[in-house]
């Protein structure tokens, strides 16, 4: 247990409806980091916070994806009018600060879209 | 972000040390050199990270050579626990966006 926690830890939808995710990282952390990854395939980066601020997108967070992190502690991942290509392990991380590569990762949330 | 380089997959026996190279020829000079363990299911968990030359920890050590073109990551006295997939990434200190790739796929064998 990294001390980084992800709810739910499964969700099965069904095409169309809209889901989301929560993270809470460390609570010292002021870095979180969403990922999504596929079978096979290492994690692909989604977006990143600095406390409260989203600073970097991935051009695969499409205009159905939305993160925020209000007040600079947990956050939350929206898939608006899911598609089955969306089925994936969602995975969020955080670290503690800006010279350090280390990534702390929760269990992630997998998601099924039928 | 400099793009590595990992064999797909590696078997081993038991008890033997384990070493996993990674390639990394574009890596830039204020770049550092980080690996993840990730075993299904779970998210990856960082394991080292290192600039140059050798970095030793209680679970392994990672060589890097003087031109820092590549590194590589040993594991000492694998265990069928160790059965993993290791991801090698490059990026400067703090980077926000990270490669991970498709990682190489350790299989120890009792």
């Amino acid at each position: 247990d990294t001390g980084v926690s992800q709810d739910p830890r499964h969700k099965i939808t069904k095409r169309g409806q809209n889901v989301t995710f929560r993270c809470d990282p460390i609570s010292e952390h002021n870095r979180l980091y969403w990922y999504r990854q596929t079978l096979g395939q290492g994690p692909e980066f989604l977006t990143y916070f600095q406390n409260e601020a989203q600073l970097e997108k991935s051009r695969l967070l499409s205009d159905r994806f939305s993160a925020e992190r209000p007040k600079g502690s947990f956050s939350t991942l929206e898939i608006q009018r899911t598609e089955q290509g969306d089925s994936a392990m969602y995975l969020c991380a955080s670290s503690p600060r800006s010279d350090t590569n280390e990534q702390f990762f929760g269990p992630g949330t997998r998601l099924t879209v039928l | 972000l400099a793009k590595t380089t990992q064999p797909i997959s590696m078997d081993s026996y038991e008890g033997q040390e384990v070493n996993i190279t990674c390639s990394h020829n574009n890596i830039a000079t204020n770049d550092y050199i980080t690996w993840y363990q990730q075993f299904p299911s779970q998210g990856p968990r960082f394991i080292i990270q290192g600039y140059k030359t050798k970095v030793t920890n209680e679970v392994a050590s990672l060589f890097i050579p003087a031109d820092r073109k590549s590194s590589t990551l040993s594991l000492p006295r694998v265990s069928l626990s160790d059965t993993a997939v290791y991801y090698c990434l490059v990026g400067s200190g703090g980077y926000q966006k990270v490669t991970f790739g498709t990682g190489t796929k350790l299989q120890v064998i009792p």
